[in-house]
């Protein structure tokens, strides 16, 4: 059970759109649509802002959206605002009721 | 509101036992599933285990001979056990709540709390 793959960091002008990749294999994001994302500032807590590959939880902004390929998930933020530098990580089902997490992305806008 | 705290040691010696609680207030702790995860500072996160109200429980495989998980519901608590520890396991431990065993959907998070092994 290897961590899943993100980009170390992505970076984005405010009002641009980024989107981060999560890419695992055949037995965990490619077999399941039960992939989450969490958004964590530093020294807080993870938050999660999707959820089932592309569910967001209420009160989450519509900013945020979440889509899946093949074996590898993807999130992607518009209409890039300060508030959304932070760290990104996706979660998957791995099977036999086991989780994976990805490495984690940090966002910077510029 | 549900609330989750951690608590516990923040110290431990290497080889020795680390053990931490969650305290799950302002919802019940019955039908759900509550998992331990951990974040070595700076690096990501990573899944230990989970428990169910029923007591049975899931570990990550990577530490599942060294994991006990256990819940006491009529105190709302639930715990963590990671024997011989090394420095590796230097990390903060969160808990958290979701509502079906395969689905990564960890709703509340406790704060977290810091344990360093060290001598």
């Amino acid at each position: 059970q290897s961590a899943l793959t993100q980009p170390a960091s992505v970076s984005g002008s405010p009002g641009q759109s980024i989107t981060i990749s999560c890419t695992g294999t055949s037995s965990d994001v490619g077999s399941y649509n039960l992939l989450s994302w969490y958004q964590q500032y530093p020294g807080k807590a993870p938050k999660f802002i999707i959820y089932e590959v592309n569910k967001r939880p209420s009160g989450v902004s519509n900013r945020f959206s979440g889509s899946k390929s093949g074996n590898t998930a993807s999130l992607t933020i518009s209409g890039l605002q300060a508030e959304d530098e932070a760290d990104y990580y996706c979660c998957s089902y791995a099977g036999s009721r086991t989780f994976v997490f990805g490495g984690g992305t940090k966002l910077t806008v510029l | 509101q549900v609330q989750l705290q951690e608590s516990g040691p923040g110290l431990v010696k290497p080889s020795e036992t680390l053990s931490l609680t969650c305290t799950v207030s302002g919802g019940s702790i019955s039908s759900y599933y509550w998992s331990w995860i951990r974040q070595p500072p700076g690096k990501g996160l990573e899944w230990i285990g989970y428990i169910y109200y029923d007591k049975s429980t899931n570990y990550n495989p990577s530490l599942k001979s060294r994991v006990t998980i256990s819940v006491d519901t009529s105190r709302t608590q639930f715990s963590l056990r990671l024997n011989s520890v090394t420095a590796a396991d230097t990390a903060v431990y969160y808990c958290a709540r979701h509502e079906l065993g395969g689905n990564p959907r960890f709703d509340y998070w406790g704060q977290g709390t810091l344990v360093t092994v060290s001598s």
